[in-house]
């Protein structure tokens, strides 16, 4: 059951713009459009940020944003803030066997 | 308002049984569709789903653990519980609880609990 594979970290300026990409395979992020990201800042549980690749749930800032193309997912966060800092995992549903995998997450550091 | 909250030993000895149970509020595990997971994060590393259970009491486990692993749910007490046999050091993790309704087709994690940290260690 290999994870999703993920940048180890990224960075950017207050202001800009980051994308954070995900990459599966046919089995999993390629199959389905259920791929889901979490926030996680340091010592807190993850929070869900996107789900089904695109959606935000109620209270998610506008800045966060998802999509796809083949094999990998993508997530975008525009007009970086600084506490936009801080690990971000995709999900993805894989199948009635793997059933769900997580990625090896990726630090955003605000410059 | 939804909540989780897990419980269980901070500390365990390698090859003993660790139980955690999930208590949470706001929902029912009786409704169609929702579901409750446990998810762990070893010190300073990635998330990894473990196991899961539909409110219809059918489970799904991670593959490479499920030899390990039992799910079950107390739909009275509004729990529901994990138990890992054979503890080994590298199990070493926070533990989350989360709510889902992946019966319903969404499958994501909309709800954590705290998390509750287990050490193996002799």
């Amino acid at each position: 059951q290999s994870a999703l594979t993920q940048p180890a970290s990224v960075s950017g300026s207050p202001g800009q713009s980051i994308t954070i990409s995900c990459t599966g395979t046919s089995s999993d992020v390629g199959s389905y459009n259920l791929v889901s990201w979490y926030q996680q800042h340091p010592a807190k549980a993850p929070k869900l940020i996107i789900y089904e690749g695109s959606k935000r749930p109620s209270g998610i800032s506008n800045r966060f944003s998802g999509s796809k193309s083949g094999n990998t997912a993508s997530l975008t966060i525009s007009g970086l803030q600084a506490e936009d800092e801080a690990d971000y995992y995709c999900c993805s549903f894989a199948g009635t066997s793997t059933f769900v995998v997580f990625g090896g997450g990726t630090k955003l550091t605000v410059l | 308002q939804i909540t989780l909250k897990e419980s269980g030993p901070p500390l365990v000895k390698p090859t003993q049984t660790l139980t955690l149970t999930c208590t949470f509020s706001g929902f029912s595990l009786t409704t169609s569709g929702v579901g409750v997971g446990w998810i762990r994060q070893p010190p300073g590393k990635a998330l990894e789903w473990l196991a899961l259970i539909y409110w219809d009491d059918d489970k799904r486990y991670r593959p490479s653990l499920k030899s390990r692993l039992t799910i079950t749910k107390d739909t009275s007490k509004n729990q529901v519980v994990l138990t890992m046999t054979n503890m080994d050091p590298v199990d070493t993790a926070t533990y989350y609880c989360a709510h889902s309704e992946f019966g319903s087709g969404s499958y994501h994690f909309d709800y954590w609990g705290q998390g509750t940290l287990v050490t193996v260690s002799s």
